[in-house]
C-alpha cells in the first residue's frame, strides 16, 4: 500500500531555512502528484503546494511564492519541501500528501490527498 | 482563491446520535469536494470524495451530500472513535486547493 515517511522535527531560528523530505513506497513515484499541507497549532490545514514527481513541475499557493520551493529526487523516491526565511508563524506541522488514481496502466488527477505522511513539527525561534 | 466555511464551529453530540456538518464554498465547486477526519496528533484521512463517495474502508455510517455551493457530512450514529475534528476541501481549480475551517465533534 501506499506509505509516505517523512524526516523528522526541525527547530530553526527566525531567517533560517528548513527542508523536510517525504519518501514514498508501495507504489510507482511518478504516478501520483504530491502535496505539501501544513498547519500551525491548534489551527486548520493550510495547503502550501504540488509537485508533480515525474517531470518536477511545481505550483504554490500564492502566499508561499518566493519561500517555497519543492523538489524531488526520483532515485530515492522522496520528494523535498524548502522553506525560506522562517518566521515565527511558520511553526507548524508540515504534511506531505499524494494524489491521483492508476487504473488499467493509466493515472489520473483525483483533486483529494490520500494518504498522507504522519507530518513533521518545524519550529521557528530564537 | 474560493473560500470555504464550515458549520458550527464546534457540535456537542451523544454517542448514538446523527451529527451534520455542513461546509459552503464561496462559489460553486460542482461536487468537486472532500471531507477528512482528524485525530489529535494524527495526520488527516480522507473520508469523501467527489461530494458524497466513501473512500475505501470508511464505515457506512458516513455520508455526504451537495453540491455547488452546499454540502453536508452526516454520521449516522456516532461512535466513540468518531470525536475528531472534520474538515471540508474543494479542489474545483486544480491545482489551487483550499480547506474550510474546521468543524470539532465532541462528546456531549
Amino acid at each position: 500500500q501506499v506509505q509516505l515517511v517523512q524526516s523528522g522535527a526541525e527547530v530553526k531560528k527566525p531567517g533560517a531555512s528548513v527542508k523536510v523530505s517525504c519518501k514514498a513506497s508501495g507504489y510507482t513515484f511518478t504516478s501520483y502528484y504530491m502535496h505539501w499541507v501544513r498547519q500551525a497549532p491548534g489551527q486548520g490545514l493550510e495547503w502550501m503546494g504540488i509537485i508533480n514527481p515525474s517531470g518536477g513541475s511545481t505550483s504554490y499557493a500564492q502566499k508561499f511564492q518566493g519561500r517555497v520551493t519543492m523538489t524531488r529526487d526520483t532515485s530515492t523516491s522522496t520528494v523535498y519541501m524548502e522553506l525560506s526565511s522562517l518566521r515565527s508563524e511558520d511553526t507548524a506541522v508540515y504534511y506531505c500528501a499524494s494524489e491521483g488514481y492508476c487504473s488499467g496502466g493509466s493515472c489520473y488527477v483525483t483533486g483529494w490527498f490520500d494518504p498522507w505522511g504522519q507530518g513533521t513539527l518545524v519550529t521557528v525561534s530564537s | 482563491e474560493i473560500v470555504m466555511t464550515q458549520s458550527p464551529a464546534t457540535l456537542s453530540v451523544s454517542p448514538g446520535e446523527r451529527a451534520t456538518l455542513s461546509c459552503r464554498a464561496s462559489q460553486s465547486v460542482s461536487s468537486n469536494l472532500a471531507w477528512y477526519q482528524q485525530k489529535p496528533g494524527q495526520a488527516p484521512r480522507l473520508l469523501i470524495y467527489g461530494a458524497s463517495t466513501r473512500a475505501t474502508g470508511i464505515p457506512a455510517r458516513f455520508s455526504g451530500s451537495g453540491s455547488g455551493t452546499e454540502f453536508t457530512l452526516t454520521i449516522s450514529s456516532l461512535q466513540s472513535e468518531d470525536f475528531a475534528v472534520y474538515y471540508c476541501q474543494q479542489y474545483n481549480n486544480w491545482p489551487s486547493f483550499t480547506f474550510g475551517p474546521g468543524t470539532k465533534v465532541d462528546i456531549k
